[in-house]
């Protein structure tokens, strides 16, 4: 299973864009690149989802790099609500959801 | 409201009991899973399920059985053989499996052993 490199933290200001990088420069052609987010005491939550072109939803951006080894998650302006751990994980067609330690997003006021 | 419910919250197991978690959902998805969570670290998959009365292991099934008789429900026992379940374990489903599928989890059942 392709593999993701993720820091292991990250701190923001509220109302600042934040990004968050994840490396994966073994991905196969096939891999689809998911983001999860995990608060507190809960269950992860899906975020976002891309193959090849970058993607938007309502909550978040994903960039992803032309040869597709690395990507990056854009939440437009952090709040209290975004402290969490974030999952960039890789996904073959047959694979299941392989979930590394992520990186622990703190948000300060 | 659609979601997956998971039961208990909390769930106490004396030293060489079985216990089962309860996962019901009511998306109509085929696909179920299960995970397991340690503190600090991301979640290892223990089994899943892609059709009723039929499910596979995952990485880290010792220990674990489950049963799929119904399509929105995946009990999961936590043996008397796996002999570390305190955890945090958490229950999925998606409409079905390949990559692109997103996966929705349940709010997950705490395990402590006494």
């Amino acid at each position: 299973d392709a593999k993701t490199t993720q820091p292991n933290s990250m701190e923001s200001n509220e109302e600042e864009p934040v990004h968050l990088p994840c490396n994966h420069s073994t991905i196969s052609g096939t891999d689809y690149i998911h983001w999860y987010r995990q608060l507190p005491s809960q269950g992860p939550e899906y975020v976002i989802h891309g193959l090849t072109s970058n993607v938007n939803n309502r909550m978040a951006s994903l960039a992803i790099a032309e040869d597709r080894k690395s990507s990056t998650l854009i939440l437009h302006r952090a709040t209290l609500r975004d402290a969490a751990v974030y999952y960039c994980i890789l996904r073959g067609n047959t694979d299941k959801l392989i979930f590394g330690t992520g990186t622990r997003l703190q948000v300060f006021p | 409201d659609g979601g997956i419910t998971q039961s208990p919250k909390y769930l106490f197991r004396k030293e060489g009991q079985n216990v089962t978690l309860s996962c019901e959902q009511n998306l109509n998805h085929d696909a179920m899973y299960w995970y397991r969570q340690d503190p600090g670290q991301g979640l290892r998959l223990i089994y899943y399920s892609q059709i009723v009365n039929d499910f596979q292991k995952g990485d880290i099934a010792e220990g674990y059985s489950v049963s799929r008789e119904k399509k929105e429900s995946f009990p999961l026992t936590v043996t008397s053989a796996q002999k570390n379940p305190t955890a945090f374990y958490l229950c999925a489903s998606s409409p079905e499996d390949p990559g692109w599928e997103t996966q929705y989890f349940g709010p997950g059942t705490r395990l402590l052993v006494l």
